[in-house]
């Protein structure tokens, strides 16, 4: 597509739920990130991926998140049991690494997760 | 381990004056990526840099590429209303791929 696509836009869980967000980067792209944005905070990385591989998953902040990606393409994060502490803005960003010019990054609007 | 600074945390400026910012750290970056995000929006890039020196301008913004690759600013002239956002840096190194990390953010209110 012509930008990144998250969905759902926003989202309201009860605390203990799962919840899954989905990440379409653009066409192309064979890397995406998966950010989180607490409310008036920066950009907190969570997982990279290149292809359906993840080779830094290091930001993941426990074992109840967790990410795939399927075809090169769409990626879903999970968030299992959720938590209030959970509530955020989870960004999703894609880029096509070139070498010789840089890695720019592209991200969407964000997925807009609230747990009560 | 990398580590993004970016001052001032926040401005506050009259409509009109120019403003800027920068990004520093103690490491050396191959890539800057300056963003600006909305209030309930994603961040949009505003101007990337490739290379030690590198001034870029994209219509009132300028950034430029720091020569010791471990600082960049980005500096908007005649600001209005609408410049109102937070002004993220980020840098791109190499590990086992080119991860890019991100700085806290310098938040800018105009003053109409």
């Amino acid at each position: 597509g012509a930008g990144v696509s998250q969905s759902p836009s926003n989202k309201v869980t009860e605390k203990g739920k799962d919840v899954e967000l989905r990440c379409d980067p653009i066409s192309g792209h064979t890397a995406l990130y998966w950010y989180r944005q607490s409310l008036g905070q920066g950009l907190e990385f969570l997982i990279y991926f290149q292809g359906n591989s993840a080779p830094d998953k290091s930001g993941l902040p426990s074992d109840r998140f967790s990410a795939e990606r399927t075809g090169g393409s769409v990626s879903t994060l999970t968030i299992q049991r959720t938590q209030q502490e959970d509530s955020a803005v989870y960004l999703c960003a894609s880029s096509r690494p070139d070498r010789g010019a840089g890695n720019t990054i592209y991200f969407g609007e964000g997925s807009w997760l609230t747990v009560v | 381990g990398q580590q993004l600074n970016q001052s001032p945390q926040s401005m506050f400026i009259q409509e009109g004056e120019d403003v800027s910012m920068n990004c520093t750290s103690s490491s050396i970056f191959n890539t800057w990526l300056w963003y600006k995000q909305e209030p309930g929006e994603g961040p949009v890039l505003l101007i990337a840099l490739y290379k030690a020196g590198e001034l870029t301008s994209n219509g009132r913004l300028t950034a430029q590429f720091g020569i010791t690759r471990k600082d960049s600013f980005l500096n908007i002239s005649a600001s209005i209303p609408s410049d109102v956002g937070i002004y993220f840096c980020a840098g791109q190194f190499k590990t086992s791929y080119d991860k890019v990390i991100f700085g806290p953010g310098t938040s800018l209110s105009v003053i109409p």
